[in-house]
């Protein structure tokens, strides 16, 4: 099925470090959504974003709804040993219930 | 409940074995959503229910996969003569309605293996 391009597929970094991950599409997104999913667990969202241009903040977390609207990203700060984990974006365009996911950041946080 | 709520949490099932999921979406969720997961990939949309109506099927991969919900509360998925290639995690999910702006909430996930 038709998937999001994110980036990057995996990321190890330091225990307070800053995180950055991102998602593109060929097609133009009216809806973008992170969830973050831990293992064993179903997916939990952490932003939702509805308008272009749009920046949210959750805490440490901020994301952004692409001008172009083709596009989103997702920062984590000073990030900590509990934000291990998968992060997925999500996208929803001509329909308004069918979500498109990417294929996930791993979050690896070394010791 | 206070949150969607899947059962069985794992199933593993012999190939040719049928087998049913069950989801409890939250009290007065009007949409219903079930999802595929294969390992280390996004989810897959499989279907959406709108109360009891299924507006949209597109997602199911063959006939042997059917779900339902009756009564627009519980929904069951139902996998007919499982294949190895069925072994995913099953996501249901649900919210208030329709709109663009409503969040949809995830279960736990079905963990299904097919030997």
């Amino acid at each position: 099925g038709q998937q999001l391009n994110q980036s990057p597929q995996s990321m190890f970094i330091q225990e307070g470090e800053d995180v950055s991950m991102n998602c593109t599409s060929s097609s133009i997104f009216n809806t973008w959504l992170w969830y973050k999913q831990d293992p064993g667990e179903g997916p939990v969202l952490l932003i939702a974003l509805y308008k272009a241009g749009e920046l949210t903040s959750n805490g440490r977390l901020t994301a952004q709804f692409g001008i172009t609207r083709k596009d989103s990203f997702l920062n984590i700060s000073a990030s900590i040993p509990s934000d291990v984990g998968i992060y997925f974006c999500a996208g929803r365009g001509g329909s308004n219930y069918q979500l498109i996911w990417g294929a996930g950041t791993k979050l690896i946080i070394k010791p | 409940g206070a949150g969607v709520s899947q059962s069985p949490r794992y199933k593993v099932a012999k190939r040719g074995q049928d087998v049913a999921l069950r989801c409890d979406p939250i009290s007065g969720h009007v949409s219903l959503f079930w999802y595929q997961q294969a390992l280390g990939q996004g989810p897959e949309f499989l279907t959406y229910f709108q109360n009891e109506a299924q507006l949209d099927k597109s997602g199911l991969p063959s006939d042997r996969f059917f779900a339902e919900r009756p009564e627009g509360s519980v929904s069951t998925l139902k996998i007919q003569r499982t294949q190895q290639e069925d072994s995913a995690v099953y996501l249901c999910a649900s919210s208030l309605a329709r709109g663009t702006g409503n969040t949809i909430y995830f279960g736990e996930g079905s963990w299904l293996t097919v030997v």
